[in-house]
């Protein structure tokens, strides 16, 4: 069954260096997301990605962060200058976006620690 | 605004017991989808159910049954005969892909612990 996949499972990085994160999301989704969760929290939105530009994005999406598709297969989230509140899971979903298909399919996540 | 509401912070049941996990969501909009995802320890986001809004028939999967009501804003989830296997924090979520506002607003989610 397709699954979307993410690397680094675990990334330690120091403040203010830059990190990025990377995803394959399911071949053939339209629709691409980052999310993250600060340890014990709920999930946060922060980005959607459709037709190689921005679809969405929240408050917590500012200057700091980046998205690309660089090719046909990778989705990447880039963080310019980490802070410690930065320290979190990052998830990367991808979805169909074919009528009735809109369900979004997660991967295990990347874990975050700035020191 | 869309908000979702899980009140349930964590529940403990004793294996076999049922349990029901509530969400209430809030929107003015009349087209919406509802979500439940399961995040086992293991830490990954797991898809359990998708409704529509027009859709109001109850669903049944094995042992997992959803409840969703319009009329008080509920969607809540219910597990039958629960496993040790089922624990888990459940989040409830809630999305307008209609509208073009496809990212999911998720509840702090319900920690559940199935003791055996």
């Amino acid at each position: 069954e397709p699954e979307v996949t993410q690397t680094p499972s675990h990334q330690v990085t120091q403040m203010g260096q830059e990190v990025i994160l990377r995803c394959v999301p399911i071949s053939n989704h339209l629709y691409f997301y980052w999310y993250r969760q600060i340890l014990g929290q709920k999930v946060e939105f922060l980005v959607s990605f459709y037709n190689n530009e921005i679809s969405e994005k929240s408050e917590i999406f500012d200057d700091q962060f980046s998205v690309e598709r660089p090719d046909g297969s990778n989705f990447t989230l880039k963080i310019r200058s980490t802070k410690l509140e930065d320290s979190a899971m990052y998830f990367c979903a991808s979805e169909s976006g074919g009528a009735g298909t809109d369900t979004q399919y997660f991967g295990p996540g990347t874990r975050l620690t700035v020191l | 605004a869309q908000k979702v509401t899980q009140a349930q912070t964590e529940i403990s049941v004793v294996e076999k017991e049922d349990v029901t996990l509530d969400c209430v969501y809030e929107t003015r909009d009349t087209t919406y989808y509802l979500f439940w995802y399961k995040q086992p320890p293991s830490g990954e986001l797991v898809f359990l159910i998708r409704r529509n809004s027009f859709d109001e028939q109850n669903e049944i999967s094995g042992r997992y049954s959803w409840n969703f009501q319009k009329s008080t804003s509920s969607f809540n989830f219910t597990i039958t005969a629960s496993q040790v296997v089922d624990s888990a924090v459940y989040f409830c979520a809630l999305s307008f892909p209609d509208t073009g506002r496809r990212a999911l607003t998720f509840g702090s989610g319900t920690r559940l612990q199935v003791q055996p």
